[in-house]
């Protein structure tokens, strides 16, 4: 089993919808938790991380966390074509940060 | 704030030749520097963890006398690919780790290509 699993996608929605991108992972004693986008051909950029179960808003994007189903996710409201990127999901593991392999979001006009 | 640069941000080099990237915190210190590699469509790969004032730790299967990691001071990485060949040409990226929050900062990554 893959320390952080996503869902490749790609994940398409319509623009205003809310997009929703998940996230296992297998180790129980992570403490911390990161979603980065990633534009094709950039570098990953920080958007939301979160340490405690529940949820966490920014803005149009809420992360949630249930750290007894090792289930994290992170939902993105009205969302926009210039959403349209790859979501990592992150998750650090005895100070070792560990990656999945990202989903991939399409938003339509 | 958690600014990380990168130089070069490409570079195209003759095979057998070698190449150095800089890794740069610019608004804090990090003790703790990463740098990963992305071949097209893929996901990242961690090749190393650099450590300041102590030898980097690599991932298995990557060649550490290939990867030269040098961490030097609290802002500053340099990841040397030596004797480059075309399937090293990818883009790599660096990241610093912000201890007091624990997040990862990317820098801008550099695209190598070796002809």
């Amino acid at each position: 089993q893959k320390e952080v699993e996503q869902n490749s996608g790609p994940l398409s929605v319509p623009e205003g919808a809310i997009a929703s991108l998940n996230c296992t992972y297998s180790d129980r004693v992570s403490q911390s938790f990161f979603w980065y986008r990633q534009y094709s051909g950039k570098s990953p950029e920080l958007i939301m991380s979160i340490y405690s179960n529940g949820d966490k808003e920014d803005g149009r994007f809420t992360a949630q966390l249930n750290k007894a189903s090792q289930y994290v996710s992170l939902l993105i409201r009205d969302s926009q074509p210039s959403d349209s990127a790859t979501y990592l999901c992150a998750v650090n593991i005895l100070n070792d940060m560990r990656f999945g392999a990202g989903t991939r979001l399409t938003v339509k006009p | 704030g958690a600014v990380v640069s990168q130089h070069p941000s490409w570079v195209i080099c003759k095979s057998g030749t070698s190449v150095k990237i800089e890794c740069r915190s610019l608004d804090f210190q990090a003790t703790t520097m990463f740098w990963y590699r992305q071949f097209p469509k893929q996901s990242l790969m961690l090749m190393a963890t650099s450590n300041e004032g102590s030898k980097a730790t690599y991932e298995q299967g990557v060649e550490k006398d290939k990867f030269l990691i040098n961490h030097a001071s609290l802002t500053l990485s340099t990841l040397t690919v030596t004797s480059a060949h075309p399937e090293d040409s990818s883009f790599y990226i660096c990241s610093a780790l912000l201890d007091s929050y624990n997040e990862q900062f990317f820098g801008p990554g550099t695209r190598l290509t070796v002809l």
